[in-house]
């Protein structure tokens, strides 16, 4: 099985950057994903990390590390809209999904 | 990027009946589909595997009696939830692998469906 922590809530001032820490012990690694879900909706794709390193994509970044297991989400510039929850899943070799609680962000004026 | 359906998008029913929500992939085939919940304020929690033309594989702790899934071709899955209780409502989410698309892709979420029972 997947045992994924991330921390349950953040705060941060628009413009500000946030890191969102994840680890995970795993039963079988097969990539580890960042998602953004607005509440009553489906998870949107926000990034993607297999091999250790910062993968970047405008507005957000996302470092894996394997042999440590740990991943963080980078949010620069924030913007109101980006007040969400930020869920990191690790794949398995089935390419089942599991979950971490997920991560709110709340982002103030 | 793909697109994935679900259907209906929120239903209510009454406690004993059984209520169907349809996953279609519109613009691949998956040959394989999975089926989430997600209670308020929790993270999703996968159900079952749907794999086309042979029987779902379910998580521990899900009862394969209660909640039946087809898939029954290359664009279509189908959760059944059979005599529903009002702790089945819950927000149902299903997702599709492109076995075309490569590793590195992800799942493409459906928007979910919100059932209530009553």
């Amino acid at each position: 099985g997947q045992n994924i922590d991330q921390p349950t809530e953040m705060t941060a001032t628009e413009g500000a950057i946030v890191q969102i820490n994840c680890t995970y012990q795993t039963s079988g690694f097969n990539g580890l994903f960042w998602y953004q879900q607005h509440a009553g909706e489906a998870p949107t794709f926000l990034s993607y990390n297999v091999l250790d390193g910062l993968e970047e994509k405008g507005r957000f970044s996302s470092f894996l590390s394997r042999s440590k297991g740990y991943s963080y989400l980078l949010l620069k510039e924030l913007q109101m809209k980006d007040s969400a929850s930020y869920l990191c899943a690790v794949r398995d070799g089935d390419y089942k999904l599991s979950f971490g609680a997920g991560t709110t962000v709340t982002v103030r004026a | 990027g793909a697109v994935v359906s679900q259907h209906p998008s929120w239903v209510i029913c009454k406690s004993g009946t059984s209520v169907k929500i349809e996953c279609r992939s519109l613009d691949f085939q998956a040959t394989t589909m999975f089926w989430y919940r997600q209670f308020p304020k929790q993270s999703l929690m996968l159900m079952a595997t749907s794999n086309e033309g042979s029987k779902a594989t379910y998580e521990q702790g899900v009862e394969k009696d209660k909640f039946l899934i087809n898939h029954a071709s290359l664009t279509l899955s189908t959760l059944t939830v059979t005599s529903a209780h009002p702790e089945d409502s819950s927000f149902y989410i299903c997702s599709a692998r492109d076995p075309l698309a490569g590793d590195s892709y992800e799942q493409y979420f459906g928007p979910g469906t919100r059932l209530t029972v009553t």
